[in-house]
């Protein structure tokens, strides 16, 4: 059984602060991983992903990984008003697709 | 433009009625995938489909059926047999090799 787990949140953060995004996944062979934010009522956009231990780091987006404790995690940095939306982490499996399983997300609220 | 396109954006259903879903992407994207997403919850693979005239079942392919006659259309039918439907409903579509998979705007389906 293939399981994503997230804090589901709220996480509520001033303007300006880090806002930090856990997910720990339950497949030791997985390989990539993807944060997705979605605004309500929204579709998904892909904002991330990573393959590698350790850090990727993308405008105000890190995203970290550790594979040997089945970890992946988001930092936004200068949280902004927009950024307040639910943040998914998914992973992908099955050789050769794109069959994503998502953790539920987490919703975050950045305060003005 | 290129992209993928759902309708329609809201649904009705009522009790006992099967109602058809339409998804199509010009994107030229091989894979296409249909995802269940629940209030406060992740999404949740329903049907996927990786060439034309083939699919597999997801995670919760009860109650639904889909087709992939075309490359670009992968219609989902929600069966009376779906004891449960209201959802929000996402298809996506993903081109081998790359990153990122792109969604269609979502349907929302509504049991009256």
């Amino acid at each position: 059984q293939k399981e994503v787990e997230q804090n589901s949140g709220p996480l509520s953060v001033p303007e300006g602060a880090i806002a930090s995004l856990n997910c720990t996944y339950s497949d030791r062979g997985s390989q990539s991983f993807f944060w997705y934010r979605q605004y309500s009522g929204k579709s998904p956009e892909l904002i991330m992903s990573i393959y590698s231990n350790g850090d990727k780091e993308d405008g105000r987006f890190t995203a970290q990984l550790n594979k040997a404790s089945q970890y992946v995690s988001l930092l936004i940095r200068d949280s902004q008003p927009s950024d307040s939306a639910t943040y998914l982490c998914a992973v992908p499996w099955g050789a050769g697709s794109y069959q994503l399983t998502f953790g539920k997300g987490t919703k975050l609220s950045v305060i003005p | 433009d290129g992209g993928i396109t759902q309708s329609p954006k809201y649904l009705f259903r009522k009790e006992g009625q099967n109602v058809t879903l339409s998804c199509e992407q010009n994107l030229n994207h091989d894979a296409m995938y249909w995802y269940r997403q629940d209030p406060g919850q992740g999404l949740r693979l329903i049907y996927y489909s990786q060439i034309v005239n083939d699919f597999q079942k997801g995670d919760i392919a009860e109650g639904y059926s889909v087709s992939r006659e075309k490359k670009e259309s992968f219609p989902l039918t929600v069966t009376s047999a779906q004891k449960n439907p209201t959802a929000f409903y996402l298809c996506a579509s993903h081109f081998f090799g790359t990153d990122e998979a792109f969604f269609g705007q979502g349907t929302r389906l509504t049991v009256v």
